[in-house]
């Protein structure tokens, strides 16, 4: 099936950092990517969507200069955490659909563990 | 808007018992429905899914019915194993643009099996 992999699966770094997140769809071209968030024993909350070659669209109370996102290509969205601080540390999950499959409209990458010192 | 009402958990159960987690779902028009399932630590994998009114999903011996008339998708399991243990989520998707579907999920239930 449909493989997307996210990398890191983990970071640890200082505040202030800016931390880059990548997430590929290795055997389709992913027209639409999400990112998600997920707290500890809570759901999964979007964060944006971003289509190739034009703007992500964030959703409410997401800060677009905090969180930026980048779908350069049709198989690589990147998430950039901006300077970083503890309040940003979570789960992240990113997701990859294509045009041509609604039947499962997104594939999940195994997430990254961002923890802020 | 949308959205996705599941039993809270969490749900521990033995080894060899049935599951049913309960899903209900409000949505305009013809929903898909899914559900995923979150071992720990990892990301989001899909478990079964159901396009339209009576389907029923199945895999791995979990099945799911579309029932359009209580608008829900209970999950269930007819002999649960402690490989089961994970966090599971219903789901619903709606048209998104430019070609792509954007989930609405429910809170998850996390699912515990002991020996």
């Amino acid at each position: 099936g449909a493989v997307v992999s996210q990398h890191p699966s983990w970071v640890i770094c200082k505040s202030g950092t800016s931390v880059k997140i990548e997430c590929r769809s290795l055997d389709f071209q992913a027209t639409t990517m999400f990112w998600y968030r997920q707290f500890p024993k809570q759901s999964l909350m979007l964060m944006a969507t971003s289509n190739e070659g034009s703007k992500a669209t964030y959703e409410q109370g997401v800060e677009k200069d905090k969180f930026l996102i980048n779908h350069a290509s049709l198989t690589l969205s990147t998430l950039t955490v901006t300077s970083a601080h503890p309040e940003d540390s979570s789960f992240y999950i990113c997701s990859a659909a294509s045009r041509r499959n609604s039947n499962q409209p997104q594939h999940f990458g195994d997430g990254t563990r961002l923890s802020i010192l | 808007g949308d959205s996705v009402t599941q039993m809270e958990g969490p749900v521990t159960l033995s080894e060899e018992a049935f599951l049913t987690i309960n899903c209900t779902y409000t949505a305009t028009g013809y929903p898909s429905l899914f559900w995923y399932v979150q071992y720990p630590g990892e990301g989001l994998q899909l478990l079964l899914k159901a396009t339209k009114a009576d389907d029923k999903g199945s895999n791995k011996g979990f099945e799911a019915t579309y029932r359009k008339e209580t608008t829900s998708f209970h999950l269930e399991k007819g002999s649960v194993q402690v490989s089961d243990s994970a966090v599971y989520f219903c789901a619903l998707t709606r048209y998104s643009g430019a070609g792509s579907y954007q989930l609405t999920f429910g809170k998850g239930t996390k699912l515990s099996v002991i020996p």
